[in-house]
């Protein structure tokens, strides 16, 4: 069964470093979202990404974040320049529409130092 | 804006017994509602999902209601497992933006 992946599983990063947390979601799925869930937090929606754009984002996805869909298969998040606060779990997800289920990568925990 | 209440506390069930968990929200009603799973650090895992217009959902041992007029949906797990334990998230999904809108979770504990 065909399903989102996110790579690294696990990432540790010096305050004020750039990160890029990767995501190969479903192949014939279009639409595309980040969640974040801060440990012991409820799952948050950072942004939707739709046709090549943003299509929704939350106060959350700031300037220091911005998403891409560099080729046909990968979609990543970048945060430019970490925080302390920045420290969750970061899921990738996707669907075919935008009013079907969305399917959960694995996620990636994001330790900022 | 839209706020979604689920039991903070956990909740102790049999091994056997039929687990409830609650979902509450307020201001409007959703286009959808879906039930996810999530073990300590994982995704959330899709279980099912109810459209507004739909009162039960039934998927093996699972079973999810939607009252709009309560707005509240209860998710049932029949004969419950030890495998069973997990969060419970309920989410709502918004029909204006196609956003997820999640609740804290309820953390369902199944004693053998």
């Amino acid at each position: 069964e065909p399903e989102v992946t996110q790579t690294p599983s696990h990432q540790v990063t010096q305050m004020g470093q750039e990160v890029i947390l990767r995501c190969v979601p479903i192949s014939n799925h279009l639409y595309f979202y980040w969640y974040r869930q801060i440990l012991g937090q409820k799952v948050e929606f950072l942004v939707s990404f739709y046709n090549n754009e943003i299509s929704e984002k939350s106060e959350i996805f700031d300037d220091q974040f911005s998403v891409e869909r560099p080729d046909g298969s990968n979609f990543t998040l970048k945060i430019r320049s970490t925080k302390l606060e920045d420290s969750a779990m970061y899921f990738c997800a996707s669907c075919i529409r935008g009013t079907d289920t969305q399917y959960f990568g694995p996620g990636t925990r994001l330790t900022v130092l | 804006s839209q706020k979604i209440e689920q039991n903070s506390e956990a909740l102790n069930i049999q091994e056997g017994k039929t687990a409830t968990l609650t979902c509450n929200y307020t201001n409007y009603s959703p286009a959808y509602l879906q039930w996810y799973r999530q073990d300590p650090g994982r995704g959330p895992v899709f279980l099912l999902l109810i459209r507004e217009n739909e009162k039960e959902k039934r998927k093996e041992r699972l079973k999810v209601t939607f009252d709009t007029t309560l707005k509240q949906s209860l998710f049932h797990i029949t004969a419950s497992q030890p495998a069973d334990s997990a969060t419970y998230l309920c989410a709502l999904l918004m029909d204006s933006n196609y956003q997820l809108i999640w609740g804290a979770g309820t953390k369902l504990i199944i004693k053998p």
